[in-house]
């Protein structure tokens, strides 16, 4: 499996343009994270998906962050506007449910975003 | 979940072994030790993870205290590349749900 992947890799925008994340889970994973990581406040979890369905969205930091599973295998984060303050490191991960493989989440490489 | 409480900073030589201690006071009964670590520009990545008995794969050893209150992971013969920040986190294993990461412990590795 080639692990979880996540493009773009690098993304320098202005301000006030949308920015759209892509992710690809790994085949059979039934849960997707998406996290944002700045000097200032670390690894901060956004969304979770479970079966494609949002179950947690309350780390989403304003209506300008929207996420989406359409199917098991793709997810995607906008930003629009998106403002410099979003600038950070993106990550997406996943994991299955089960005793030996909740937590265990495995993350892509992320997504380092740029927003002058 | 419980707090962990991890030092900010560790150093360590390379080749020989190192010790990253958590402490986990209010640790229930069903709750896990799991650890991460993130290498610089890296997404975090598993380590290993244990109830109460100690455990071992390819990457570290994890010790867990008798009162489950503290562990410790190993890293028996740290490189350079070993060089991280390692995240140490206390939940309930069967239920997938949100992780949420600390500051870690930031281990350097010397030559």
């Amino acid at each position: 499996d080639a692990g979880v992947i996540q493009s773009p890799r690098h993304e320098v925008t202005e301000m006030g343009q949308e920015v759209t994340l892509r992710c690809k889970p790994i085949s059979g994973h039934d849960y997707l994270f998406w996290y944002r990581q700045t000097m200032m406040r670390g690894l901060e979890l956004l969304i979770y998906f479970n079966n494609n369905v949002p179950i947690d969205d309350s780390g989403m930091p304003e209506d300008r962050f929207s996420a989406k599973m359409p199917n098991a295998s793709f997810s995607t984060l906008k930003i629009q506007p998106s403002e410099p303050r979003d600038s950070a490191v993106y990550f997406c991960a996943s994991s299955f449910q089960g005793a030996k493989g909740a937590n265990v989440l495995t993350f892509g490489a992320g997504s380092r975003l740029t927003v002058l | 979940d419980a707090k962990t409480t991890q030092p900010p900073s560790m150093d360590c030589a390379e080749g020989r072994a190192a010790n990253l201690p958590c402490n986990h006071s209010t640790i229930s009964g069903n709750e896990y030790v799991y650890w991460y670590r993130q290498i610089h520009s890296q997404g975090p990545q598993y380590i290993i993870h244990g109830l109460k008995n100690n455990e071992t794969n390819e990457m570290a050893s994890l010790i867990i205290t008798e009162d489950r209150k503290s562990s410790t992971l190993i890293l028996p013969h740290a490189t350079l590349r070993d060089t991280a920040v390692y995240y140490c986190i206390v939940r309930v294993p069967y239920n997938t749900d949100k992780l949420i990461f600390g500051t870690g412990t930031r281990l350097q590795v010397f030559p």
